[in-house]
């Protein structure tokens, strides 16, 4: 069986403030792993995956991941976030696709 | 990516009425797409997974006569929530499979409310 956690429901963050959002899993199976963004009234939008390799992956918008096998996480981060990146945040392991509850994220101006 | 449209955005029921939700694929020829389900505060949960011109296969706890899925074109999948009850609301979301089976684009999701 396979499940995701995502123990914060809720980030708020000043704008330009550096910012992480936790995720750990847990799989029986080989290991592969995505952060997906859901902005208001859009679909979900696939920031980055990790499905082998490199264990530090850059995706879209400056965001990057870091698969750590030992801690059975993929903590999500930005080094300087914007208002734009204000939206939903999931976190997802396959086989078949298992979402995280979500972490939204709220930028402070 | 390609884009996904799903229509009503938002729809009311009466309770034991019937809703058809429709999800189509835009720009791309959708062999599969997947319902999924998400309640509040809660992450999505995948219901179906409808192929083109299939019937549709469902996860272990998902009714299906109780939703109907429907998968007629490779643009378009409608999922039919039938006898609808207070139960049932939740937010429905789709999306299509792609040659990546590590991807999936998702549609904006139906808020189903039934009173």
């Amino acid at each position: 069986a396979q499940s995701v956690t995502q123990l914060d429901s809720q980030v708020p963050v000043f704008e330009e403030a550096p910012v992480e959002l936790r995720c750990n899993y847990s799989s029986s199976v080989s290991v592969y792993l995505f952060w997906y963004v859901q902005y208001p009234n859009q679909g979900l939008q696939l920031l980055l995956k990790y499905l082998s390799g490199s264990t530090l992956v850059k995706g879209i918008n400056g965001f990057e991941a870091e698969f750590n096998k030992s801690q059975t996480s993929f903590h999500l981060r930005k080094p300087s976030v914007h208002i734009s990146d204000t939206a939903e945040y999931f976190c997802a392991v396959l086989e078949k696709l298992t979402f995280g509850t979500g972490t939204r994220l709220t930028i402070i101006p | 990516g390609a884009v996904v449209s799903q229509h009503p955005s938002w729809v009311i029921c009466k309770s034991g009425t019937s809703v058809k939700i429709e999800c189509r694929s835009l720009d791309f020829q959708a062999t599969t797409m997947f319902w999924y389900r998400q309640f509040p505060k809660q992450s999505l949960m995948l219901m179906a997974t409808s192929n083109e011109g299939s019937k549709a296969t469902y996860e272990q706890g998902v009714e299906k006569d109780k939703f109907l899925i429907n998968h007629a074109s490779l643009t378009l999948s409608t999922l039919t929530v039938t006898s609808a009850h207070p139960e049932d609301s939740s937010f429905y979301i789709c999306s299509t499979g792609t040659s990546d089976i590590y991807e999936q684009y998702f549609g904006p999701g139906t808020r189903l409310t039934v009173t």
